[in-house]
């Protein structure tokens, strides 16, 4: 068990629809990453909160969104779903931010859009 | 710009054999370099790490080395057992952020 804890594990919701994938970090960890996992991209980075302020972004869409709350969980916000997104989406936390630091991946939601 | 490569799978070897993952990157300062593992069903974990060259990473009778004259990170295993198949990636973090860039992953089967 990493400490990070991510819900629902499991999502299936129709084209057009938004849904919200929710992160609760390590316990002391204050960075939380998202990943994105698909079988043609990869593992991909989307976005990365640090104490509740957006950090750094790499290829993540308009469509998605993203924040981290005093509480230091995470919520990401997949809005005008298309199939194309269907995909496992990691949330990670680590502590420190430099690139020596070792990141604790939660199990991932698995999202289907049909 | 910064990216990971790794030789392609799947990997099928028998229990005992010798494996060997290859990685490569580009990036630019100095990276650390890392390996996890995806099991079946469950997240990534970190199975070892290098955070200069020359510097060997080691976990669970798996080794791998942070050569920076071939920019290469290659993941090995002297015996294999059917608990190690897993999905594996090679990753570098080379930004003050602390994210990954990632490999695509190479599956490793092994039989009995």
């Amino acid at each position: 068990d990493s400490g990070v804890t991510q819900t629902p594990k499991h999502l299936i919701t129709a084209t057009g629809q938004r849904v919200t994938l929710r992160c609760s970090p390590r316990s002391g960890d204050l960075s939380v990453y998202w990943y994105q996992q698909s079988l043609d991209q990869g593992l991909q980075f989307l976005i990365q909160y640090y104490n509740g302020e957006e950090r750094a972004k790499g290829n993540i869409l308009e469509r998605f969104s993203a924040q981290q709350f005093p509480d230091l969980h995470s919520e990401l916000n997949l809005s005008s779903l298309e199939l194309g997104d269907s995909a496992l989406y990691f949330c990670a936390s680590s502590v420190g931010t430099t690139r020596n630091t070792e990141a604790f991946f939660g199990q991932g939601t698995r999202l289907t859009v049909v | 710009g910064n990216s990971v490569t790794q030789m392609e799978g799947p990997v099928t070897l028998s229990e005992e054999a010798f494996l060997t993952i290859n990685c490569t990157y580009t990036a630019t300062g100095y990276p650390s370099l890392f390996w996890y593992v995806q099991y079946p069903g469950e997240g990534l974990q970190l199975l070892l790490k290098a955070t200069k060259a020359d510097d060997k990473g080691s976990n669970k009778g798996f080794e791998a080395t942070y050569r920076k004259e071939t920019t290469s990170f290659h993941l090995e295993k002297g015996s294999v057992q059917v608990s190690d198949s897993a999905v594996y990636f090679c990753a570098h973090g080379s930004s003050n952020t602390g994210k990954l860039i990632f490999g695509q992953g190479t599956t490793l089967q092994v039989k009995p």
